[in-house]
């Protein structure tokens, strides 16, 4: 099947800075791409719904100004987690729709992050 | 209603027997339905995809579907352990997939 990768899977940061999380495509054009967060034992709750060259779409509650999504190409999607506090700290997995149509959706291997 | 319900569970089945794991949706215009298997800090990845009324089978897997009801399932035939996990539903409203919250399936040896 398709295969999305996510970069970093783990990292820590300190309190009040930012990190960014990749998310590419790597054998097929995604459109749209999906970010999801997953506190443990929680389900996954969708984020924001990003499609190439616009403006990500955020669901409600998710604050756009802290969680920067860009879409800049056909198999890139990044997620920005500005001014990172400890309740940030999560499980973020990407996920990405092939094609235009496609109704089939690949997830990449998530990414951990934990803000000290 | 919430968009897409699962029993949360946990289920717990003996090894070799049969899984039924059930959802409902409340979007009546939605067409994809999907399946996903998520271990324990890793990604969900999909095990069965179903978009027109009736059964299908995949392996050991069957995803039962009726949009008249609202309702879409998964039954694990010859379970194993190796078949613990979440359980995801999702529902492909239109630009969007949406989860219920999963169902924890325990296969005991």
């Amino acid at each position: 099947g398709a295969v999305v990768s996510q970069h970093p899977s783990r990292v820590i940061c300190k309190s009040g800075t930012s990190v960014k999380i990749e998310c590419r495509s790597l054998d097929f054009q995604a459109t749209t791409m999906f970010w999801y967060r997953q506190f443990p034992k929680k389900s996954l709750m969708l984020m924001a719904t990003s499609n190439e060259g616009s403006k990500a779409t955020y669901e409600q509650g998710v604050e756009k100004d802290k969680f920067l999504i860009n879409h800049a190409s056909l198999t890139l999607s990044t997620l920005t987690v500005t001014s990172a506090h400890p309740e940030d700290s999560s499980f973020y997995i990407c996920s990405a729709r092939q094609g235009m149509s496609g109704n089939t959706i690949y997830f990449g291997e998530g990414s951990w992050l934990t803000v000290v | 209603q919430k968009e897409v319900e699962q029993n949360s569970g946990p289920l717990s089945v003996p090894e070799g027997a049969i899984a039924s794991l059930n959802c409902t949706y409340s979007d009546r215009v939605s067409q994809s339905f999907f399946w996903y298997r998520q271990y324990s800090g890793k990604s969900p990845e999909l095990i069965m995809s179903i978009y027109s009324n009736g059964d299908k089978e995949d392996g050991r897997f069957t995803a039962q579907l009726n949009k008249a009801s609202q309702y879409v399932s998964l039954l694990i035939r010859d379970s194993q352990p190796s078949d613990s996990a979440t359980y995801l539903c999702a529902v492909n409203i239109p630009q969007k997939l949406v989860f219920g919250k999963g169902t924890k399936l325990t296969v005991n040896p």
